[in-house]
């Protein structure tokens, strides 16, 4: 079976101060993961995406997220954060099914809240 | 750079109404996907497309359709609009991969409201 389950549907933290954002998933085969970023009134835009190499992957604008096997987790952080890091992210499980096809999973979302 | 087009951002139908939404990637994508974003249920798959006239159901293909006669071009089809399909819908797309899930590149979106 194929889930994900993101933590928290609401995070706030102050400007300057570290973002913690939690994914657990599920899959039976070799996943790949992704966080993407959706800002009000935009487009899903890939942040990072994790594909088998390096466990600590490193994103866009300052974000990286660390593959852990034996908690099935894909937390994403990043040190410092910004006012034009408010939004919504969401974590990705993908894999690769017999017949070629890929099956996709998307977390119920995230939203950051910046407080200056 | 990939680019994913949506027919149109914003619609309104009426119940009961055929409603076609069109989706065309510009890169030779293999793999197309439509789904429907609501708030607090995040991203929910309708249909999925990994080659030309071959289609999946998603998680969610009640009351939806699909077509895919080019590669390029994907089109999800409600065939009675009914009030609880009023919602974003994004299309993405994605390169067959060799083994790995691969990448997926969304258009805008289309919000429509079905009164």
């Amino acid at each position: 079976a194929q889930s994900v389950t993101q933590l928290d549907s609401h995070v706030s933290v102050s400007e300057g101060t570290p973002v913690l954002l939690r994914c657990n998933y599920s899959s039976s085969y070799s996943p790949s993961l992704f966080w993407y970023v959706q800002h009000p009134n935009k487009g899903l835009q890939l942040l990072l995406k994790y594909t088998s190499a390096a466990t600590l992957v490193k994103g866009i604008n300052g974000f990286e997220a660390e593959f852990k096997k034996s908690e099935t987790s894909f937390h994403l952080t990043k040190p410092s954060a910004h006012m034009s890091d408010a939004a919504e992210y969401f974590c990705v499980v993908s894999d690769l099914r017999s017949g070629g096809y890929q099956k996709v999973t998307f977390g119920t979302g995230t939203k950051l809240q910046v407080i200056p | 750079d990939v680019k994913v087009t949506q027919s149109s951002r914003y619609l309104v139908k009426r119940t009961g109404e055929k409603v076609f939404l069109e989706c065309v990637q510009d890169m030779d994508h293999e793999n197309m996907f439509w789904y429907r974003q609501d708030p607090g249920l995040g991203l929910r798959l309708i249909y999925f497309s990994y080659d030309v006239k071959m289609k999946e159901k998603g998680d969610i293909p009640e009351g939806y359709s699909v077509s895919r006669e080019k590669k390029e071009r994907f089109s999800l089809i409600l065939e009675s609009a009914s009030t609880n399909q009023t919602s974003m819908y994004l299309c993405a797309s994605s390169l067959r991969p060799s083994g790995i899930g691969g990448e997926q590149f969304f258009g805008p979106g289309t919000r429509l409201t079905v009164l």
